[in-house]
């Protein structure tokens, strides 16, 4: 248990809405990832960062936007929310090992 | 970036047959392998690692897989499936320079009785 935790955890939005998904980690990891999850696509990334205020661009990242004021929190929002968007989102924290990375419980967003 | 290619969206195999899920790579550098599992409705749980050194690698749950750099393949296999084996399972590769993992498209295992 890499002590991650997503919050909501289920959530539907009207399409034009702005939503705010948050990830919480309780072990100081310093890199942080963003990931949405679609079928036949795996997973993939969003956004990242890598420090307090330090983040970088994923593949995916048109339409996103995070933040990360605190170690312990990366936030990712939709700005204005499109049903393209509806996805299952993960967070991950890089371990101390080779680059591999724990994940959050997801976040299921429905936009209609 | 790195491109990984799982062979086979869906596979079913009987209880007690062999699991071999297929996995290729795109670089000419070996890079940091792993295949994770995702049992529905949740997160994804790390199954097992290459990095250096032994290129068979030992898993949880009685999954194993092997490096070969000849054929660029990280292949996954378990002896006897169990039907707590049906699950999602995803390889995906890193470089050794970078800090992002790069995902196959996944492979739905299903398990008859």
């Amino acid at each position: 248990d890499a002590g991650i935790t997503q919050s909501p955890r289920h959530k539907v939005t009207e399409t034009g809405t702005p939503v705010t998904l948050r990830c919480h980690q309780t072990e100081n990891h310093r890199y942080m990832y963003w990931y949405r999850q679609d079928p036949g696509h795996g997973l993939r990334l969003i956004h990242y960062s890598y420090g307090v205020k330090d983040t970088d661009k994923g593949e995916v990242s048109d339409g996103y936007s995070v933040s990360r004021s605190k170690t312990e929190d990366f936030l990712l929002t939709l700005e204005s929310a499109t049903s393209s968007q509806t996805s299952v989102y993960f967070c991950a924290i890089r371990g101390t090992g080779e680059n591999e990375q724990y994940f959050g419980p997801g976040t299921r967003l429905t936009v209609t | 970036a790195q491109s990984v290619t799982q062979l086979g969206s869906h596979v079913s195999v009987s209880e007690g047959a062999l699991v071999l899920l297929r996995c290729n790579y795109s670089s000419s550098v070996p890079p940091y392998l792993f295949w994770y599992v995702q049992y529905p409705n949740q997160g994804l749980q790390l199954l097992l690692k290459y990095t250096t050194g032994a290129t068979l690698v030992k898993g949880i749950n009685g999954f194993e897989a092997e490096f070969k750099k000849s054929e660029t393949s990280f292949h996954l296999t378990k002896p006897s499936a169990h039907m707590s084996d049906a699950a999602e399972y995803f390889c995906v590769v890193s470089d050794l320079d970078d800090y992002k993992l790069s995902f196959g498209a996944g492979t739905t295992v299903t398990v008859r009785a």
